[in-house]
């Protein structure tokens, strides 16, 4: 069946550093794919998305590609700030048999330390 | 324009009790998504109505139910608490059609504590 899979966490970083965080899928077609972000005590927000095969979502920083040969949607920011410590979730909409839902990776934990 | 909301934002029961939480989705939003969140853990789906009928359920127990009200907003209804219900409950919301592309709309969420 369809399913999500994200790195393990949590990342530790130090600020202005590089970060990858990994996804991918599986799924029949080619659905879009979402990273959303919840921050401390929050519900989740929507981070960015890609409604294509190749398609790359950006958001404050962040980019994310559509990578149908890999079945991959990785989330990269070239320096992350202290504000980006946040738990990180990649999702994917699952569609069968008039069903709807979102299902969505295990999330990975950020921190980010000045 | 408001975004979903979520009642109570905390909720404290005993073993044995019910649980009732509320979710109000984006105004023209039709389907709500109620999702649970254990400490820890990642998403688990629960529930999701759209056009005030139950369309889905996860893999939870028949004491976990809920509706949706000709309004669009929703409960959810936990009968009978354990202690593994702890966590936090999302709603979400979104506007469902076939071209949909399964973007959700989250409330804050709903903490739950049974003791």
């Amino acid at each position: 069946g369809d399913s999500v899979t994200q790195m393990e966490g949590p990342v530790t970083l130090s600020e202005e550093a590089f970060l990858t965080i990994n996804c991918t899928y599986t799924a029949t077609g080619y659905p879009s794919l979402f990273w959303y972000v919840q921050y401390p005590g929050e519900g989740l927000q929507l981070l960015l998305k890609a409604t294509k095969a190749d398609d790359k979502g950006s958001n404050k920083g962040f980019e994310a590609t559509y990578r149908k040969e890999t079945t991959s949607f990785h989330l990269e920011k070239g320096s992350v700030q202290v504000s980006d410590s946040a738990v990180y979730f990649c999702a994917l909409p699952v569609f069968s048999g008039g069903y709807n839902k979102l299902i969505f990776g295990a999330g990975t934990r950020l921190a980010v330390h000045p | 324009e408001a975004g979903v909301t979520q009642s109570p934002t905390h909720l404290i029961k005993t073993r044995g009790q019910q649980a009732t939480l509320r979710c109000s989705p984006i105004s023209g939003h039709t389907s709500v998504y109620w999702y649970q969140q254990a400490l820890g853990l990642g998403l688990q789906f629960l529930l999701w109505y759209d056009e005030g009928e139950e369309r889905n359920r996860g893999n939870f127990p028949p004491r976990f139910s809920g509706r949706q009200f000709p309004n669009y907003s929703s409960e959810l209804n936990v009968n009978a608490l354990e202690l593994e219900d702890s966590a936090l409950y999302l709603c979400a919301s979104s506007f469902y059609t076939s071209s949909n592309t399964g973007e959700l709309f989250f409330g804050e969420g709903s903490r739950l504590t049974v003791l």
